[in-house]
């Protein structure tokens, strides 16, 4: 999920398959980190969060695991469907007030 | 419950214009903040407000300005509308914990 302007990084994936979605954070002071979804027209919408003590964290059909060493976060789905296809951001927030940093995204096409 | 509403879905305003995009939750909410994205970008925080009565700054607060009108509501106003202006902009309420929950976006173009 490297910020590349107007052109955002698009990851292809077979319906099926399982996807891998990347993501570098900035700030290691970070305290939680929040993966959402947007489809087109719509607003962002939750997916799964992680705090900075935690490695590893699972939903339903999703992980997120988080690499502080290297300021990494993944968002992996199981078993992606047609309905998975949208943008992912990956957020980072450092205080309790919510204020949130954005990645640029990734673009995920699943294709059948 | 509708959760984050926002009016209007879209609006153009020529330079110099000023309007307000008005936002609601119904969900008692504490905190409320206005965003905006460009296109293939993330979001950028324009204001927010941590509870009623308080408002703050976020990344990108020139041009903006913000009202807490009480709980529920929380309206994004500019005063005199700038091409750069031009985005797509959503508004978020977040109970205690991380999760923000957005509405549907207003479209702005301003020429």
């Amino acid at each position: 999920g490297e910020s590349v302007g107007l052109h955002l990084p698009t990851l292809s994936v077979q319906e099926g398959d399982n996807s891998i979605i990347n993501c570098a954070y900035s700030n290691s002071a970070s305290d939680y980190f929040i993966w959402y979804k947007q489809e087109s027209g719509k607003g962002p919408q939750f997916i799964i969060d992680i705090r900075s003590n935690m490695d590893k964290r699972q939903g339903q059909r999703v992980t997120v695991l988080l690499n502080k060493t290297v300021k990494h976060l993944s968002l992996q789905i199981a078993a992606t469907q047609p309905g998975d296809s949208a943008v992912y951001f990956c957020a980072e927030g450092t205080d309790s007030w919510g204020k949130l940093q954005f990645g640029a995204g990734t673009q995920v096409v699943v294709t059948p | 419950n509708a959760g984050v509403t926002q009016t209007p879905k879209f609006q153009v305003l020529k330079t110099g214009q000023s309007m307000t995009l008005q936002c609601a939750q119904d969900m008692n909410h504490n905190s409320m903040y206005w965003y905006r994205q460009d296109p293939g970008m993330g979001l950028r925080l324009i204001y927010y407000s941590a509870s009623e009565g308080t408002t703050d700054k976020g990344e990108v607060p020139n041009g903006y300005n913000v009202s807490r009108l009480n709980k529920r509501e929380f309206s994004l106003r500019l005063e005199s509308a700038a091409p750069s202006q031009t985005s797509v902009y959503f508004c978020a309420s977040k109970p205690v914990g991380y999760e923000q929950y957005f509405g549907p976006g207003t479209r702005l173009t301003v020429t």
